[in-house]
């Protein structure tokens, strides 16, 4: 069964040093999603992504973030200066259709990286 | 702001009993309400989903939920647990006009004993 995969399971970094989290999406989806969970707190969406650009951002995805899709196959998702608050799990989803589709639309899941900046 | 309140952060059953996990949703109009569960080291995987067709939702595993919107709940249920059903469970809402954003509860780790 076509899975979401995300490289590497877990990044150790130093503050203020770029990261760039990997995803690889289920290959004929088209819409993109990257999420955190910083310990002990909710899952919280950061970014949405279709057609080669943002199509919905959260507060906490500020300038520091960016995402991009540089090929057919991955989906990243880059800190420029990590902060120790950038501590997290972070999520990678993707999905195959739009909210608009109603009853089919799912968006599944990668297994998380685990970012710790130290 | 939207939200959805798991009302339990914990909940434990013996196997073979009823598996109860509460949510609530802030009412707004035209939600698509999902529960995923996350077993350790996975990903987060969809149990089942409400996009305004039947209210009684059946997922995976003999889950099911109800989508009651005067109460604006959609608990989880399932009538006999299974020692595989130990996970932590998400209930999320999603709201017209997003992009996807969905919004999820703090979460409901579910213990089964044997």
């Amino acid at each position: 069964e076509p899975e979401v995969t995300q490289t590497p399971s877990h990044q150790v970094t130093q503050m203020g040093q770029e990261v760039i989290l990997r995803c690889v999406p289920i290959s004929n989806h088209l819409y993109f999603y990257w999420y955190r969970q910083i310990l002990g707190q909710k899952v919280e969406f950061l970014v949405s992504f279709y057609n080669n650009e943002i199509s919905e951002k959260s507060e906490i995805f500020d300038d520091q973030f960016s995402v991009e899709r540089p090929d057919g196959s991955n989906f990243t998702l880059k800190i420029r200066s990590t902060k120790l608050e950038d501590s997290a799990m972070y999520f990678c989803a993707s999905s195959e259709t739009g909210l608009t589709s109603g009853s089919t639309y799912e968006q599944f899941f990668g297994p998380g990286t685990r970012l710790t900046v130290l | 702001a939207q939200s959805v309140t798991q009302l339990d952060s914990h909940v434990s059953v013996s196997e073979g009993t009823p598996v109860l996990l509460r949510c609530n949703y802030s009412s707004s109009y035209s939600p698509s309400l999902f529960w995923y569960v996350q077993h350790p080291n996975k990903g987060l995987q969809l149990l089942l989903k409400y996009t305004s067709a039947a209210t009684l939702v059946k997922g995976i595993n003999g889950f099911e939920a109800e989508f009651k919107k005067s109460e604006t709940s959609f608990h989880l249920t399932k009538p006999s647990a299974h020692m595989s059903d130990a996970a932590e469970y998400f209930c999320v809402v999603v709201y017209g006009g997003s992009q996807g954003n969905l919004i999820f509860g703090k979460g409901t780790k579910l213990s089964v004993k044997p």
